[in-house]
């Protein structure tokens, strides 16, 4: 299917499990975006994404590792998951430039225990 | 640095009542605006952009650079705007930034 997919929808781990967020867009999108979405916080972005191999921190990157090997695909891993990383995550893709506009999947609901 | 404020974050309205969600917005460059909408248990979606001035299911919103504005407005509340609205800013690195946003409910 065209478009934005996350996988899996919801996710229960342990604490201190690695835990890894799948995000696969279809349009080539050379942006690519993860947020995290909480009550009283908004979406607050994690990592995002200029291209292929390039990566950089958002607001709030701690605890997670991004990878961008493919256009298509931009995976967020939590290294060791925390209580604190219990959230709706976002994956978003966008073109450069004026005009854009950000597109994002349904999202991913994790729960630490 | 960008800063995105949504001052509200629940608001109420009558149905058929006018509604307007604040947006205030910081940034030294020149911020692209838009507002998204979130109904329920969906994905976020794109309501608007300041660029391109238009008005999509009777929303509008005016971007005042004077004041740091992005107001959201429409006239007549409907029960199906009921939703979560958020304003977000994309500075000149392609990034967005989203505000808290404002659970909108609108009562029959």
């Amino acid at each position: 299917d065209a478009g934005i997919t996350q996988s899996p929808r919801y996710k229960i781990t342990e604490t201190g499990r690695q835990v890894t967020l799948m995000c696969h867009q279809t349009w080539s999108h050379s942006y690519m975006f993860w947020y995290r979405q909480d009550l009283g916080h908004g979406l607050r972005l994690i990592y995002y994404s200029a291209a292929a191999d390039i990566t950089d921190k958002g607001e709030v990157p701690d605890g997670y590792v991004v990878s961008r090997s493919k256009t298509e695909n931009f995976p967020l891993t939590l290294e060791s998951a925390t209580r604190s990383q219990t959230s709706v995550y976002f994956c978003a893709s966008s073109f450069q430039g004026a005009g854009t506009e950000a597109f994002f999947g349904q999202g991913t609901r994790l729960t630490v225990v | 640095a960008q800063r995105v404020t949504q001052p509200e974050k629940l608001l109420s309205v009558f149905k058929g009542a006018p509604v307007e969600l604040k947006c205030n917005y910081s940034y030294s460059g020149s911020p692209e605006l838009f507002w998204y909408v979130q109904y329920s248990r969906q994905r976020l979606q794109l309501l608007l952009r300041h660029i391109s001035r238009e008005s999509i299911k009777g929303f509008t919103a005016d971007l005042n650079k004077g004041e740091t504005s992005f107001h959201l407005k429409k006239p007549f509340a409907q029960e199906e705007d009921s939703a979560m609205y958020y304003c977000a800013l994309m500075n000149t690195g392609n990034q967005f930034y989203f505000g808290t946003g404002t659970s909108l409910t609108v009562i029959p």
